[in-house]
């Protein structure tokens, strides 16, 4: 089993859509969880950090299930420029990336 | 706001020539580290250096080796390219070390160099 899994999409949405992503990670004692962008051919950079209670940033909910061992990203009201990829990062002894999930924002 | 410089962008090498990527950063990091990042396979570290003086190995270590010059860089060699290590190279760095269970260390990305090896 993969360390940190996502689903790769691509998740094509309407702009104005909400969507979620989820991404489940297989060790339990992990104590960080970040959720970073990248665009095309481009770095990737910090969206938010997952906190134990959950936390939001304006359109984005990020939430943290330790039970099942699973961080969630939630966009609401998307727009064009959310077209990204979307890449989960556990802490376990390292910072481990998922492959991430590829969104696509459509007019 | 300079933030993780690398040099360079782009370069083409022939098998089993030599290079090596360099990296600089302003934010006074204590920690940096390589990545590369391949279709299909996400970012996998290569090296990382927790503190100035330390190098350690990543996930995919063989083929290259590191130098942590000083506190603000943090260089990648290739001794003897091969198709295989065609890639997109990150380097990054953060306050501390990454990888401290209960830390919350952000790390920040340079722009990237894209390596072919022919």
């Amino acid at each position: 089993r993969k360390e940190v899994e996502q689903d790769p999409g691509p998740f094509n949405v309407p702009e104005g859509a909400t969507v979620a992503f989820n991404c489940t990670y297989s060790n339990s004692a992990s104590q960080s969880f970040f959720w970073y962008r990248q665009d095309c051919r481009k770095e990737p950079k910090l969206l938010m950090s997952v906190y134990s209670s959950g936390n939001e940033d304006g359109r984005f909910t990020a939430q943290l299930n330790r039970a099942s061992q699973y961080i969630s990203l939630l966009i609401r009201d998307s727009k064009l420029s959310d077209s990204a990829t979307y890449l989960c990062v556990v802490n376990m002894y390292a910072l481990n990336f998922g492959k991430g999930t590829s969104l696509l924002v459509t007019p | 706001n300079a933030g993780v410089t690398q040099t360079p962008k782009f370069q083409v090498l022939k098998t089993g020539q030599s290079m090596t990527l360099q990296c600089a950063q302003d934010m006074n990091h204590n920690s940096m580290y390589w990545y590369r990042q391949d279709p299909g396979m996400g970012l996998r570290l290569i090296y990382y250096s927790a503190s100035e003086g330390t190098t350690d190995k990543g996930e995919v270590p063989n083929g290259y080796n590191v130098s942590r010059l000083n506190k603000r860089e943090f260089s990648l060699r290739l001794e003897s390219a091969a198709p295989s290590q065609t890639s997109v190279y990150f380097c990054a760095s953060s306050e501390e070390w990454a990888g401290r269970l209960s830390g919350a260390n952000v790390l920040t990305f340079g722009a990237g160099s894209r390596l072919t090896v022919l």
